[in-house]
């Protein structure tokens, strides 16, 4: 089945932990993105990457970092979590042709709480 | 910067009244995308819209892109409680190839 595997669900860490959200896609997908979800802002991008090596920030890329060794996976980091990272994470992925996307395919979510 | 704006934010209908949600873009664009999130859930592509003034429906789902590529509506027939969700539209970003920006959303209500 084609998916996007996020892990894990649901974390609750402390401040200052360093953890790290895994994300897996089996379409063989150039692109792969990061966003946070949180109440009356919508969908806001974290990370993107175009293909292998090629990462790039979004709109809200402080406190995370991302790394894209393998096409399959794009696993996001957050070196010193911190209260305000509280929020929903997805993870999407999609093919590129030229500047054109063909539809998202978004994980299941990773629900974090940093105390 | 390029925006795109959906409307409105909520919506309550009684099970089987139509419902409509509109999405516009400060840019035309090249595409448009729609995307339903149940509650508890994750976004789900539903459709995409390429062609100026496009018209594609999907069962009771009616989906529009206007002549000018700037606005979009989603217009769903006879509501079932199993349209409970967030419709969120989505534009790509002039130059940055595979980055959507996406609207705020249309969360459904549906009361049976």
């Amino acid at each position: 089945e084609a998916q996007v595997t996020q892990n894990p669900r649901y974390l609750i860490t402390v401040t200052g932990k360093k953890l790290t959200v895994t994300c897996s896609q089996n379409m063989n997908h150039e692109y792969m993105s990061w966003y946070r979800q949180d109440p009356g802002l919508g969908l806001r991008q974290i990370y993107y990457s175009m293909n292998v090596e090629v990462t790039d920030k979004g709109d809200v890329p402080e406190g995370y970092k991302v790394s894209r060794k393998e096409k399959r996976n794009f696993p996001l980091i957050l070196e010193s979590p911190s209260p305000n990272q509280t929020s929903l994470y997805f993870c999407a992925s999609s093919f590129i042709w030229g500047l054109a996307n063909y539809g998202y395919t978004f994980g299941s979510g990773t629900r974090l709480t940093v105390v | 910067g390029q925006q795109v704006m959906q409307i409105p934010q909520y919506q309550h209908v009684q099970e089987g009244e139509d419902f409509t949600t509109y999405c516009n873009s400060s840019t035309t664009l090249s595409n448009i995308q729609w995307y339903k999130q149940r509650p508890g859930g994750h976004p789900v592509f539903l459709i995409q819209l390429v062609k100026s003034g496009e018209v594609k429906k999907q069962k009771r789902l009616t989906f529009q892109f206007g002549e000018a590529k700037k606005n979009s509506s989603l217009h769903i027939t006879a509501t079932q409680t199993t349209d409970v969700g967030t419709y969120f539209c989505a534009g790509p970003l002039r130059n940055q190839g595979g980055k959507l920006i996406f609207g705020q959303g249309t969360e459904l209500s549906v009361k049976p």
